[in-house]
């Protein structure tokens, strides 16, 4: 069944160390997102990318890296992890043409980060 | 700055009952309005969305209603249920990206109870 995966669901971590989430999907969608969703902030983009070969930065991009591996793969790294990036990502999906495309959730990594 | 602005955060209602949330945008150049719904443990998935061209759209038992002058648009539940219990974002977007780069609210956690 087509779908958004991450992996892993839940992980905590301590300041300094190197995270990366991992987003896949078989969808066949071009363009995929990150987002982070904190109490009474909403989600919000981290980054995104339209095909393999481009990324592009979101609204809250500082601390975070990304690599579009494949087209069905898109990792967020957080090089030296703080507490303040403790917070629900998500990756996201959509297809590439029309005016306006529905972005498809996967299910949410829970990030802790002592 | 917060470009789409959401109330209230949370909402309780008694089945039956008809909850109301608000949102507000800045940017005129926003014309893609649409509404995510998150169950817990789940990502958001896109419930209904309207363009500035209509001042309503329904679908089912979820209505959306869009004021361009003020800038404001609001969804309305019509006869809720406990199922419907979740937290909903409403979302801005822009023709230029595709509807790639949304812009969410804070969220409202909505409880209906039986």
């Amino acid at each position: 069944d087509a779908d958004v995966t991450q992996t892993p669901r839940n992980r905590i971590t301590k300041t300094g160390k190197r995270i990366m989430l991992e987003c896949s999907q078989t969808k066949g969608h071009d363009r995929m997102y990150w987002y982070r969703q904190d109490p009474g902030l909403g989600l919000r983009l981290i980054y995104y990318s339209f095909d393999v070969k481009d990324i592009n930065k979101g609204e809250i991009s500082d601390g975070y890296s990304v690599s579009r591996q494949a087209q069905a793969k898109f990792s967020l790294s957080l090089e030296s992890a703080i507490p303040n990036q403790t917070a629900l990502y998500f990756c996201a999906t959509s297809d590439l043409g029309g005016l306006y495309n529905e972005q498809f959730f996967g299910p949410g990594t829970r990030l802790t980060v002592l | 700055q917060q470009q789409v602005k959401q109330s209230p955060q949370s909402l309780i209602v008694q089945k039956g009952g008809i909850p109301i949330i608000n949102c507000a945008y800045e940017n005129t150049a926003f014309d893609y309005f649409p509404w995510y719904q998150q169950f817990p443990g789940k990502g958001p998935a896109l419930l209904i969305a309207i363009r500035p061209d209509v001042s309503e759209k329904k679908e089912g038992r979820f209505t959306i209603s869009f004021n361009k002058s003020a800038k404001q648009f609001s969804l309305h539940i019509m006869d809720s249920q406990p199922g419907d219990s979740a937290t909903y974002f409403c979302a801005a977007s822009m023709r230029e990206t595709s509807g790639s780069r949304l812009t969410f609210g804070e969220g409202t956690q909505l409880t209906v109870n039986p």
